[in-house]
């Protein structure tokens, strides 16, 4: 089947740092998504991708979509406390219903 | 607010227990998912309902059953269970066919079979 193979696992940063994380995959896909969960919730979509090469912000989060459609990489600039949780890459070709997810990177911020 | 809620939040059951978790999705979706999450795993997807029709089923044991009795509203009976069924149960909705699908999860409910 297909997976995501999401690094890194874990993350210690200290608050201001700069955080980046990636998902790669041998399979194409279509539409790559980044979703944040925090504990004991559900995941909260941050960014959407929809297209190869495309590269979009969300405040401090920029994500991209890779130009080969089998990577993505989330970048969080002057991270902050509420940073704190895990991060999920997540993707699929058609259909949302073909939804793959990533492993998860946990992100810990000290002050 | 994502526009997906799910009742109860946590519940506890013996494993002769019955119950049910609800997921209402106030989007306008018209596809529906329940997964699984337990820890230190990946998501795993159980059942996916397109228009009100199961069309996924992944291997999910019969103690688990589903039921969608409209595309607002999904639930999932539990009978039976086992203590490694204790997991966070998340819901999620998307809107097929728009070309910029994205699945949407509610806060999940935190389950616990002793």
């Amino acid at each position: 089947g297909q997976q995501l193979n999401q690094s890194p696992q874990s993350m210690f940063i200290q608050e201001g740092e700069d955080v980046s994380m990636n998902c790669t995959s041998s399979s194409i896909f279509n539409t790559w998504l980044w979703y944040k969960q925090d504990p004991g919730e559900g995941p909260v979509l941050l960014i959407a991708l929809y297209k190869a090469g495309e590269l979009t912000s969300n405040g401090r989060l920029t994500a991209q979509f890779g130009i080969t459609r089998k990577d993505s990489f989330l970048n969080i600039s002057a991270s902050i406390p509420s940073d704190v949780g895990i991060y999920f890459c997540a993707a699929f070709t058609g259909t949302a219903s073909k939804l793959t997810f990533g492993t998860g990177t946990r992100l810990q911020v000290t002050l | 607010e994502t526009g997906v809620t799910q009742t109860p939040r946590h519940l506890v059951m013996g494993m002769t227990n019955k119950k049910s978790l609800k997921c209402e999705q106030h989007l306008g979706h018209n596809a529906m998912y329940w997964y699984k999450q337990s820890a230190k795993k990946p998501l795993e997807l159980m059942f996916v309902y397109n228009f009100k029709e199961q069309t996924e089923n992944n291997s999910v044991p019969s103690r688990f059953s589903p039921e969608c009795p409209n595309s607002s509203h999904l639930f999932l009976h539990l009978h039976t269970l086992q203590p490694e069924d204790s997991a966070l149960y998340l819901c999620a909705s998307s809107q097929e066919g728009q070309g910029t699908d994205t699945q949407y999860f509610g806060p999940g409910t935190r389950l616990t079979v002793l």
